[in-house]
């Protein structure tokens, strides 16, 4: 069972802006930074956010990350049809001793 | 180039046991932590276990302590994980995955998976 609450499912037309929430607790987020992976379907999962808001080289400026207190979010803005995926959260969880996963949010683009 | 290719996998019984490996190159393995992330079919990602670069020091999930074990040989560029009293409920994608160096906890690169299933 998913430590991390994050919603089912988000949607939104081309060139809206997504937005997309990880609750978690202080063991987790409330003590340790938060990253984001995208899963394209069929494929492996792919650093999109790491330390709360960093993008790895190549991941474009329109994802953004953001942390407060034991949440945090995920922006899509400018959404596109290749962005259709499945979003994760994660952090480690000092409590469990390891690293916990959100429950992952599916995007669609209307 | 990073690179991680994931092996071993397959069709295994209740109780069965199977090992999966993942070699690893385009980095100095041995100075990097690694791990292993598993995905039920149409379920979400699960963290099953991780190993320190050179300590070896250990750490697995709850689901899955003692019933696996991850190792790693740094000579052979290779991650592994002994998985044994196998479950229906193990049934999974296996990813390995590659610890980012620094103080903070994230997954920098990924490889493409393995299929376990446990079946009778």
């Amino acid at each position: 069972q998913s430590v991390l609450t994050q919603p089912p499912s988000a949607s939104g037309t081309p060139g809206q802006r997504v937005t997309i929430s990880c609750s978690g607790s202080s063991s987790n987020i409330g003590s340790n930074t938060v990253s984001w992976y995208q899963q394209l379907p069929g494929t492996a999962p792919k650093l999109l956010i790491y330390s709360n808001n960093q993008r790895p080289s190549g991941v474009p400026d329109r994802f953004s990350g953001s942390k407060s207190g034991t949440s945090a979010s995920l922006a899509i803005s400018g959404l596109q049809s290749g962005d259709e995926a499945n979003y994760y959260c994660a952090a480690w969880d000092d409590s469990l001793s390891g690293y916990v996963f959100g429950t992952g949010t599916k995007v669609t683009v209307l | 180039e990073v690179q991680l290719l994931e092996s071993g996998g397959g069709l295994v019984q209740p109780g069965g046991s199977l090992r999966l490996s993942c070699a690893a190159s385009g980095f100095t393995f041995s100075n990097y932590a690694m791990s292993w992330v598993r995905q039920a079919p149409g379920k979400g990602l699960e963290w099953v276990s991780g190993i320190s670069g050179s300590d070896g020091s250990t750490y697995h999930a709850d689901s899955v302590k003692g019933r696996f074990t991850i190792s790693r040989d740094n000579s052979k560029n290779t991650l592994y994980v002994q998985m044994n009293s196998l479950r229906v409920e193990d049934t999974a994608v296996y990813f390995c995955a590659r610890r980012a160096s620094g103080r903070y906890y994230y997954l920098d690169y990924w490889g493409q998976g393995t299929l376990v299933t446990v079946s009778s």
